[in-house]
């Protein structure tokens, strides 16, 4: 069964803190994906990735870096965390878009920062 | 930012009834719509993707079409079942450089089916 594993389902942490978010997928996607998730507002596009080592800027990238050294592994870092980083964060890989192949998402990690 | 408009927010029904949603997206630049079912406590799940006008697509007692020219997607849940219940969500993908494979999200359909 085809997965995309995020490390933690929740994780409390204090601001100020540099928090690592960690995403892994085995279908060998060229594409991968962070997003955050608040009520009323949708799922928001923080950075994604279409190679390795390669990355750009979503809608809301700010306070927000990525590391995709490997093309299995997609890191979210939130350099010093803050109170409205508190969100549900969702990783997602996919093929490049002409193989018209949804998303795969993993579970979701649920981040309070306090 | 895109602007990917669903409607209605939420939806309360009787199980057996017939229910739709709509998405609305910007019809320039077109690439792909998508739909995800999203339950409690689990990982959206992809239902369909879509790329040409007039597309129907049809997985069991759900399905939706595609209109690219004016920029809208229906979701037709028939005999709607309490299993039903989730967040439904559509995202546009459009075309060019580097951000294609990008998905911008709407904000979602909440269904309820009540026994």
């Amino acid at each position: 069964d085809v997965k995309v594993t995020q490390s933690s389902r929740y994780l409390v942490k204090r601001t100020g803190e540099k928090v690592f978010l960690e995403c892994v997928q085995d279908m060998d996607h060229e594409n991968m994906f962070w997003y955050r998730q608040d009520p009323g507002l949708g799922l928001r596009l923080i950075y994604f990735s279409y190679d390795v080592k390669m990355k750009e800027k979503g809608d809301i990238p700010e306070g927000y870096s990525v590391s995709r050294e490997k093309k299995e592994r997609f890191s979210l870092i939130l350099e010093s965390a803050s109170t409205n980083q508190t969100s549900m964060y969702l990783c997602a890989s996919s093929p490049p878009p002409e193989f018209n192949y949804g998303y795969t998402f993993g579970s979701g990690t649920r981040l309070t920062v306090v | 930012i895109l602007n990917v408009e669903q409607s209605p927010q939420s939806l309360h029904v009787q199980e057996g009834d017939s229910t739709n949603f709509t998405c609305s997206f910007p019809s320039s630049n077109f690439y792909a719509l998508h739909w995800y079912r999203w339950e409690t406590a689990k990982s959206p799940e992809a239902l369909f993707v879509m790329t040409l006008n007039g597309d129907e697509k049809k997985k069991g007692r759900i399905s939706a079409t595609l209109n690219t020219k004016e920029g809208y997607s229906y979701l037709y849940i028939k005999g709607s079942q309490p299993e039903d219940s989730a967040t439904y969500l559509c995202a546009y993908n459009n075309a060019g450089g580097t951000s294609y494979g990008k998905l911008t999200f709407g904000q979602g359909t909440i269904l309820t089916v009540h026994p």
